[in-house]
């Protein structure tokens, strides 16, 4: 049975900071992971999708890195802002149209 | 193009009443899912239609929980009798390829 678990739960940085979100997933048959963005009382936006053939998706000040052999992914936010503040989660697919596997999400808070 | 639709955005009712749900997709996605997130817990995956058709719904939690989607188009989930257990966040996604796009979600308290 698949698990995916982010690590740390929590996280508060200063304004500017380069940081990493972890995510780490039990098995390593996926065919997609996602990241998305939470804020409160609102819905998940998508930020990032990696294929499994792939090593690394950016956008922006966002990369993503998948290293699908060892089960893990991380979210890296570069020159980070008060406006990144938000739940970041990760989220496997196990087929090309499968439902998603959910972490429990990494809570950032970005202080100005 | 307009993003995937919830209705309501927060529904309050008491045990034992019924509650149904609304989801319409993005416009020409035939994948439709549902989630949920109960409180403390991931996000959970409850069924997947293609189209009309209920392609997984190995998540939905028992058979008070009954999902439609009619004619290919909107999505319903109706939760009848509803428990506490119930209550959540209950969420909606659509997709055409690879990427989900999920909507705002319904906050479904039962007290």
């Amino acid at each position: 049975k698949q698990e995916v678990t982010q690590i740390p739960a929590a996280l508060s940085v200063p304004e500017g900071e380069n940081l990493v979100l972890n995510c780490s997933f039990t098995d390593s048959a996926i065919y997609n992971l996602q990241w998305f963005r939470q804020d409160p009382g609102k819905g998940l936006t998508s930020l990032l999708l990696i294929q499994s053939s792939q090593r690394e998706q950016t956008s922006g000040r966002l990369n993503a890195s998948l290293d699908k052999s060892s089960g893990r992914s991380t979210l890296y936010i570069a020159a980070s802002q008060p406006g990144d503040s938000a739940t970041y989660l990760c989220a496997v697919s196990q087929g090309s149209q499968g439902n998603l596997i959910f972490g429990k999400g990494t809570k950032l808070s970005v202080k100005p | 193009e307009a993003g995937v639709t919830q209705f309501p955005s927060h529904s309050v009712i008491e045990k034992g009443q019924t509650v149904t749900l609304r989801c319409d997709p993005i416009s020409g996605h035939d994948n439709l899912y549902w989630y949920r997130r109960v409180m403390g817990k991931e996000i959970k995956f409850l069924l997947h239609f293609v189209k009309e058709s209920k392609q997984d719904e190995s998540g939905m939690p028992n058979n008070r929980f009954l999902a439609e989607r009619t004619g290919g188009t909107y999505s319903t989930l109706k939760v009848q009798p509803a428990e506490l257990e119930d209550s959540g966040v209950y969420f909606c996604a659509s997709s055409q390829f690879k990427e989900q796009y999920f909507g705002p979600g319904t906050r479904l308290t039962v007290t």
